[in-house]
């Protein structure tokens, strides 16, 4: 167990709608990552936030959005979902803002149908 | 950009055997690397790390050394398990502006039968 949460664990939807997927980090990380991990794109670092400010920016996509909030818990915001968009999405912490090893949750599994 | 590259899988071996997976990387800074290991239906879990050159990262019998001069991290290990089946990815991470974001290879499944 790495200490870092995620839920929900699955999520299933349909194409246009919006979801939330939810993290919370080991305690005292103030860095939170999140990634994408689909068939045909493989591990694609999408955000991170460190102490609830945005610190670098992967490939996201504007329909996707995110944040950290002050008990540094992340929200990743993924909304108009489109078929392409069914992966499994993880989120890492570490301790500061570079420098340290990402521990990773058991992400969620979203389907969009 | 940064990039990693990893030998294709599936590798399937037998138990006690050895095990090479090759990983070069790319990058234009000075990165740090790590293998990371996914077991079926679970999330990656870090399995070592090597921060500078010539470095070597070992944990649970498994070895990987940084070789900047070749540009390579490749992971090893002396005598498999059944229990070792899972897909390893080699990654890369380099500090810029206070980000450090993974950048991952593409997997390489190990499948070790008995």
């Amino acid at each position: 167990d790495s200490g870092v949460t995620q839920t929900p664990k699955h999520l299933i939807t349909a194409t246009g709608q919006r979801v939330t997927l939810r993290c919370s980090p080991r305690s005292g990380d103030l860095s939170v990552y999140w990634y994408q991990q689909s068939l045909d794109q493989g591990l694609q670092f999408l955000i991170q936030y460190y102490n609830g400010e945005e610190r670098a920016k992967g490939n996201i996509l504007e329909r996707f959005s995110a944040q950290q909030f002050p008990d540094l818990h992340s929200e990743l915001n993924l909304s108009s979902l489109e078929l392409g968009d069914s992966a499994l999405y993880f989120c890492a912490s570490s301790a500061t803002g570079g420098g340290y090893e990402q521990y990773f949750g058991p992400g969620t599994r979203l389907t969009v149908t | 950009g940064d990039s990693v590259t990893q030998m294709e899988g599936p590798v399937t071996l037998s138990e006690e055997a050895f095990l090479t997976i090759n990983c070069t990387y790319t990058a234009t800074g000075y990165p740090s690397l790590f293998w990371y290991v996914q077991y079926p239906g679970e999330g990656l879990q870090l399995l070592l790390k090597a921060t500078k050159a010539d470095d070597k990262g070992s944990n649970k019998g498994f070895e990987a050394t940084y070789r900047k001069e070749t540009t390579s991290f490749h992971l090893e290990k002396g005598s498999v398990q059944v229990s070792d089946s899972a897909v390893y990815f080699c990654a890369l991470s380099i500090l810029t502006g206070g980000g450090n974001k993974l950048t991952f290879g593409t997997g390489t499944q190990l499948k070790v039968e008995l």
